[in-house]
């Protein structure tokens, strides 16, 4: 299986600050990657697919990047909303698999 | 507006099995293949399988297989999932989510991105 690598585990910030979110796959992916935002007590949200491409509805402050084995997923100006736990996930190979998930918190 | 909605929570002991529903509605159910993917606490998202709604072609993570049957019911556009031989380590919430889905000008094919979640159920395991 492919192992998915998330950095930081846990990230603080402030409101406006730009965040970016690192994800390594274990081995090359090409662009099948997925990003998700996760709050408290609630379903995974699609946030982004095929690396970069922006979800519905989604706010254009999300942006991801990266392709082979290295991706990013930033955050331009982190909102109060923002505040949650994100996961990239693979879908490259059977089985698709998930980051460990990184905490954007509060500083 | 799509909408997947799942059953409520359950307390099962070690070695029962567990049902869950997942309710579909606002979109052709025949047309999206449905998976599950659990989230033990504190802990990260494992896909455990996935059925293709329109024929019931079944695929499930091969840790899984033998103890996990997902199925359709196209009349009810409704999934379950059934888990067997329970164990505390499947103590967790179970969501079912929709394939996101991508059609050329033939065909369409299932991406594997989940676009439309359910809610969750927690599934606890304890003696």
């Amino acid at each position: 299986d492919i192992q998915m690598t998330q950095s930081p585990s846990t990230l603080s910030a402030s409101v406006g600050d730009r965040v970016t979110i690192t994800c390594r796959a274990s081995q090359t992916i090409s662009k099948w990657l997925a990003w998700y935002q996760q709050k408290p007590g609630k379903a995974p949200k699609l946030l982004i697919y095929k690396t970069s491409n922006l979800e519905n509805g989604v706010p254009s402050r999300f942006s991801g990047g990266g392709s082979g084995t290295g991706f990013t997923l930033t955050i331009s100006s982190l909102q109060p909303d923002d505040f949650a736990t994100y996961y990239c996930q693979q879908y490259h190979s059977y089985p698709q698999t998930f980051g460990q998930g990184t905490k954007v918190e509060i500083k | 507006q799509v909408q997947l909605v799942q059953s409520g929570a359950e307390v099962k002991k070690p070695g029962a099995s567990v049902k869950v529903s997942c309710k579909t509605s606002g979109y052709t159910f025949t047309k999206y293949t449905l998976h599950w993917v659990r989230q033990a606490p504190g802990h990260s998202l494992e896909w455990m399988g996935w059925i293709n709604t329109g024929n019931g072609t079944t695929k499930y993570l091969q840790r899984f297989q033998g103890r996990v049957t997902i199925t359709r019911d196209t009349s009810a556009s409704t999934v379950d999932m059934e888990l067997s031989s329970l164990t505390s380590e499947d103590t967790a919430v179970y969501y079912c989510a929709r394939d996101q889905r991508y059609c050329s000008a033939t065909t369409c094919y299932s991406m594997f991105v989940f676009d439309y979640w359910g809610q969750g159920t927690l599934v606890t395991v304890s003696s």
